[in-house]
């Protein structure tokens, strides 16, 4: 069965700050993974995609990183902002068609406080 | 560009009740999703459209029907809604396989 495990399930860290937050997949075949931002309220939206052979890649602060072999994947926020305060959704795509090839993580809820 | 809009935005109903849950997309996307989320899961796939017309199920189909009558639309109906149901619901859409863009949610009550 298909699974992404993301951990932290929750951290807490200061404005300023930086943070990494962590995905362990079992996805296969593998076509892609993507991270995506959810604030309180709203839908969520993505910041990164990575296919197999891209390791790594930023939107800003935000650095993804992708471990194929280990299949393992982090999203790293450097110089965190308040704004940062969101829950943080791996997803890991088993391919292109639409169906239900997407495996979602619960998300790791992340707090700034000043 | 209003992207992805869902609505209502909140609704609370009786065990029993039926609604239907609008969801519109103005970017011409041929796919077209709908999601539930529970607390402490990741979400889940209830239905899905690759174009006007066409639907199919997801992970957790049972106890909702969509239409897709219009390419911009996608509704997603529960005939006789269950308090196992109560859930926050997503709609996205995506050009193809592609990123998917999602609404802002429907918080749904079922008491």
């Amino acid at each position: 069965k298909n699974q992404v495990e993301q951990s932290p399930q929750s951290l807490i860290i200061l404005e300023g700050k930086n943070c990494t937050l962590q995905c362990n997949y079992t996805v296969s075949p593998f076509s892609n993974l993507r991270w995506y931002k959810q604030d309180t309220g709203r839908g969520p939206v993505s910041l990164t995609i990575m296919t197999f052979s891209e390791n790594t890649k930023s939107n800003g602060r935000y650095t993804a990183t992708l471990d194929a072999d280990t299949k393992q994947s982090s999203l790293h926020i450097t110089a965190s902002q308040l704004s940062d305060s969101a829950s943080y959704i791996c997803v890991v795509s088993a391919g292109k068609a639409a169906g239900n090839k997407l495996t979602f993580g619960g998300g790791t809820r992340v707090l700034v406080k000043p | 560009n209003a992207g992805v809009t869902q609505t209502p935005k909140f609704r609370v109903l009786k065990t029993g009740q039926s609604m239907t849950l609008l969801c519109a997309q103005d970017m011409n996307h041929e796919y077209m999703y709908w999601y539930r989320q529970d607390p402490g899961m990741g979400l889940r796939l209830i239905h899905y459209s690759v174009g006007e017309g066409t639907t199919a199920k997801g992970e957790v189909p049972d106890g909702y029907n969509v239409s897709r009558l219009k390419k911009q639309n996608f509704l997603l109906g529960l005939e006789s809604a269950a308090p196992s149901q109560t859930s926050v619901y997503f709609c996205a859409s995506s050009y193809r396989g592609q990123t998917q863009y999602f609404g802002p949610g429907t918080r749904l009550l079922v008491l």
